[in-house]
């Protein structure tokens, strides 16, 4: 029930389309949602966050859709570029907890 | 300042030697944490520090031996390891304990020997 699952694992997309990372979980006591960024030989990064009271958030190129009833919630970059080639983990957690599940990551390459 | 800063990047040892891994933030932040992450894998919680107190263990070999001497430090003792603890081991920080973004580090490339 801990459990974050992402999928693709590797994804492909061609410069300028639409790079789309699916997530789901199980414990409906999650209520924070962040997405990670992480180039080789870097930490981990935040790109964006939701929370469950709100269905969508939009930060420049970058989406996350988030649907509370399915237990799933989606990052979508838009027009993607070669520089978006990285990692990507989605993750939950318990506010207050300090415990950060991370899906398994997605290997994201933007083909120029 | 947003850096939490990690040395040595790079670390290798043999499974007798004893070394520690550091870590330091300036950002006032009160919650500091350790991760290891394995090649193309998430990074995995191992211990929360919340106001320099462990807060959580998670059930970590006792080889690894965490220390928050004070609220900006936090330190991993490394001692007696085998080579399947090789890994990237990632502090990170946050605001509060499970409260708001978490900063990491670039992390420290471990390999023993």
């Amino acid at each position: 029930q801990q459990q974050v699952k992402q999928s693709p694992q590797s994804l492909i997309v061609q410069k300028g389309g639409i790079s789309i990372i699916n997530c789901a979980y199980e414990n409906t006591a999650f209520d924070y949602f962040p997405w990670y960024q992480q180039f080789p030989g870097k930490g981990p990064a935040l790109l964006i966050a939701i929370r469950p009271d709100v269905s969508e958030k939009k930060e420049g190129r970058f989406t996350i859709s988030f649907n509370k009833s399915a237990k799933q919630f989606s990052l979508h970059i838009m027009d993607s570029q070669p520089g978006d080639s990285a990692t990507y983990f989605c993750a939950a957690s318990i506010s207050n907890t300090g415990k950060l599940i991370f899906g398994q990551g997605t290997t994201l390459q933007v083909k120029p | 300042d947003t850096e939490v800063t990690q040395t040595p990047k790079h670390l290798v040892m043999g499974m007798t030697n004893k070394k520690s891994l550091k870590c330091e933030q300036h950002m006032g932040h009160r919650a500091m944490y350790w991760y290891k992450q394995k090649a193309k894998k998430p990074p995995e919680l191992m211990f929360v520090y919340s106001y320099e107190k462990l807060s959580i263990n998670e059930s970590v070999p006792s080889r690894f031996s965490p220390e928050c001497p004070n609220s900006s430090l936090l330190n991993l003792h490394l001692h007696a390891l085998q080579p399947e603890d090789s890994a990237l081991y990632l502090c990170a920080s946050s605001q509060e304990r499970g409260l708001g973004e978490l900063f990491f580090g670039e992390g420290s490339r471990l390999t023993v020997l």
